[in-house]
């Protein structure tokens, strides 16, 4: 699998956009972007993930550049109980298999 | 809620004692995964089924074994057990093994060795 690259730890105002970077300058065409996040030992929860364009549900919204070398994960409205621990994984596909390749994360401290 | 179950959720066992934990994934979800999670290792994959076969392996120990059952529930069997092996230990599913198949996880099942 392509590596990620986050920084440890964020801070963000409640309320505010939460803005999570991650670098993955050897991406592969097929290689998709996830993010997950996990909050105090309870299991990772999905949030997002995407091949090429820039994807938005109700929880998130992803960006990634042109590219493909990097992209954003944006909480448009940040909450205390989105504090948590964010991983960005690339994960690789073909063979008949494909898992998730854990970091360590961005640790997302959202504050009042 | 995710709609993987795990149980037990706890777990406190003596060392070289066997174990089993048990995952029913997702209706509809093919695919099963088991993760371990320990204070300094992170989450590490350990094996992956796709209905009822083996298609990937990670960093899982020989004293471990999984396996996936015709109703698509799987169990981890963790043997002779040591102090190392306490840890969360997540199951995950997902309908297919392609890539671009969400994988969701459960709730986890904290194993502790003394």
């Amino acid at each position: 699998d392509a590596k990620t690259t986050q920084p440890p730890s964020m801070d963000c105002a409640e309320g505010r956009a939460a803005n999570l970077p991650c670098n993955h300058s050897t991406i592969s065409g097929n290689e998709y972007v996830y993010w997950y996040r996990q909050i105090h030992s309870q299991g990772p929860q999905y949030i997002i993930h995407g091949l090429k364009n820039n994807e938005t549900n109700e929880m998130a919204s992803l960006i990634i550049t042109e590219d493909r070398k990097s992209s954003t994960l944006i909480l448009p409205h940040a909450t205390l109980r989105d504090t948590a621990v964010y991983y960005c994984i690339v994960r690789v596909g073909g063979g008949g298999y494909s898992t998730l390749t854990f970091g360590k994360g961005t640790m997302l401290l959202v504050s009042p | 809620d995710s709609g993987v179950t795990q149980t037990p959720k706890h777990l406190i066992t003596a060392t070289g004692q066997r174990v089993t934990l048990r995952c029913s994934p997702r209706s509809g979800d093919l695919s099963v995964y088991w993760y371990q999670q320990s204070l300094d290792q992170g989450l590490q994959f350990l094996i992956q089924y796709y209905n009822g076969e083996e298609r990937a392996k990670g960093n899982i120990l020989e004293r471990f074994s999984a396996q996936q059952f015709p109703d698509l529930h799987s169990e981890l069997n963790l043997s002779s057990l040591e102090l190392g092996d306490s840890a969360l230990y997540f199951c995950a599913s997902s309908v297919g093994s392609d890539s671009g198949n969400t994988i969701y996880f459960g709730e986890g099942s904290w194993l502790t060795v003394v």
